[in-house]
């Protein structure tokens, strides 16, 4: 099977834009979660969605929003972009067959930098 | 809120040395529990999980338990190898629902020849 794959894997953007990031989850797999990793915070869980649903949210702001597809493929956008938003981004994807925590498989990320 | 702690690094081994990297949590409910690796320029991959008390997940020479009464699940191996290099994640799952994890903050790990 083919893993979780991330476009585009580096991206440089200008503080103020936007930037749409996509991840094909593992054939299957219905739920797909964003993380944001950076060195000082860490990892930090952005959004999970199933089924085209959103099913669970972190602690990011409004400018953070994600949404998937009938296929499950899965993008998020970062609008109003700023320099602390700069981090590697990573997708995870799970079969995820009932309400309690999966087996999760991620992709390689995306590392985003904002100048 | 639910947390993970992580003992900090970076950790310096020589090849063939016992490794242990203490992870302890803070939790409502009944986490499950994952340990990750993330190579230099890689994404996350899962290690081993357990899901309930006195659950041993191992993988690979690696392995950790669940322990509720410490709130620890402390990831060891008996003899470990240049290739093991990277930073390990402890990671809380099930906190919030579904598929959110909570993760530790890594721990480097280097294994020199």
């Amino acid at each position: 099977k083919a893993g979780v794959t991330q476009t585009p894997r580096y991206l440089i953007k200008t503080r103020g834009q936007q930037v749409t990031l996509s991840c094909s989850p593992i054939s299957g797999h219905r739920s797909v979660s964003w993380y944001q990793q950076t060195p000082g915070q860490g990892l930090q869980f952005l959004f999970e969605y199933f089924s085209e649903t959103q099913r669970n949210k972190g602690n990011f702001p409004g400018r953070f929003s994600g949404r998937q597809f009938s296929n499950s493929r899965s993008e998020m956008n970062v609008s109003t972009l700023e320099l602390g938003d700069s981090a590697l981004y990573l997708c995870a994807s799970s079969f995820s067959p009932g309400q309690g925590p999966s087996e999760q498989y991620f992709g390689p990320g995306t590392r985003l930098t904002v100048t | 809120g639910d947390s993970v702690t992580q003992m900090e690094g970076p950790v310096t081994l020589s090849e063939e040395a016992f490794l242990t990297i203490n992870c302890t949590y803070t939790a409502t409910g009944y986490p499950s529990l994952f340990w990750y690796v993330q190579y230099p320029g890689e994404g996350l991959q899962l290690l081993l999980k357990a899901t309930k008390a006195d659950d041993k997940g191992s993988n690979k020479g690696f392995e950790a338990t669940y322990r509720k009464e410490t709130t620890s699940f402390h990831l060891e191996k008996g003899s470990v190898q240049v290739s093991d290099s990277a930073v390990y994640f402890c990671a809380l799952g099930g906190s919030g629902g579904y598929n959110k994890l909570i993760f530790g903050a890594g721990t480097r790990l280097a294994v020199h020849p």
